[in-house]
């Protein structure tokens, strides 16, 4: 089935540093989007990309959908302390029948004040 | 405008028991896919409704079902409950299933806890 690689698992950076983490794939993907989630509540969309090579922003959130449609990135500028949680990237296929989310395993982040 | 909502958010049950989600997806989204998140599998997909019908299947046994009502709110069920069946269950709605530009958006989750 189709696996999604996401790495890091897991990131420890001081308030105000940049992070980086990417998701990449043996399958290809029509969408990539990132989600991110607090403890005991659902994923919350942050970026959706429809476009290979696509690039864009939310704030302080950049992710690009890869040209080869088997990864993705998102980065995090000047990251502040409620930027706590786990991101998830999750690919999509479209199908005839209809459509399913592949998620990644996580990246949890702690930013330390 | 409301986002998705599930109901129960928290349940505890026994094995053996049978289980029934509730979700309300946002107003005028037509499509609504269950999730199981659980700390060894992460998010697995379950099914997908859209129009009163199941488009997409995951792989899980037949004990996990679902339905669709007219007015798109879902429910699923969860049938001779097992202890690996504790998880968080996840609801997304998207306006479409499957558009070019479609978007899932979650629920908070029921946690369901099987003891």
């Amino acid at each position: 089935g189709q696996q999604l690689n996401q790495s890091p698992q897991s990131m420890f950076i001081q308030e105000g540093e940049d992070v980086s983490m990417n998701c990449t794939s043996s399958s290809i993907f029509n969408t990539w989007l990132w989600y991110k989630q607090d403890p005991g509540e659902g994923p919350v969309l942050l970026i959706a990309l429809y476009k290979a090579g696509e690039l864009t922003s939310n704030g302080r959130l950049t992710a690009q959908f890869g040209i080869t449609r088997k990864d993705s990135f998102l980065n995090i500028s000047a990251s502040i302390p409620s930027d706590v949680g786990i991101y998830f990237c999750a690919g999509r296929i479209r199908e005839t029948s209809g459509s399913r989310l592949t998620f990644g395993e996580g990246t949890q982040l702690t930013v330390n004040p | 405008k409301a986002g998705v909502t599930q109901t129960p958010r928290y349940l505890i049950k026994t094995r053996g028991q049978q289980v029934t989600l509730s979700c309300s997806p946002i107003s005028g989204h037509r499509s609504v896919s269950w999730y199981q998140q659980t700390p060894g599998q992460g998010l697995q997909f379950l099914f997908e409704y859209f129009s009163e019908t199941q488009r997409n299947k995951g792989n899980f046994p037949g004990r996990f079902s679902g339905r669709q009502f007219s007015n798109s709110r879902s429910e699923m069920n969860v049938s001779t409950l097992e202890l690996g069946d504790s998880a968080l269950y996840l609801c997304a709605s998207s306006y479409l299933a499957g558009g070019s530009t479609d978007t899932q958006y979650f629920g908070p989750g029921t946690r369901l806890t099987v003891l």
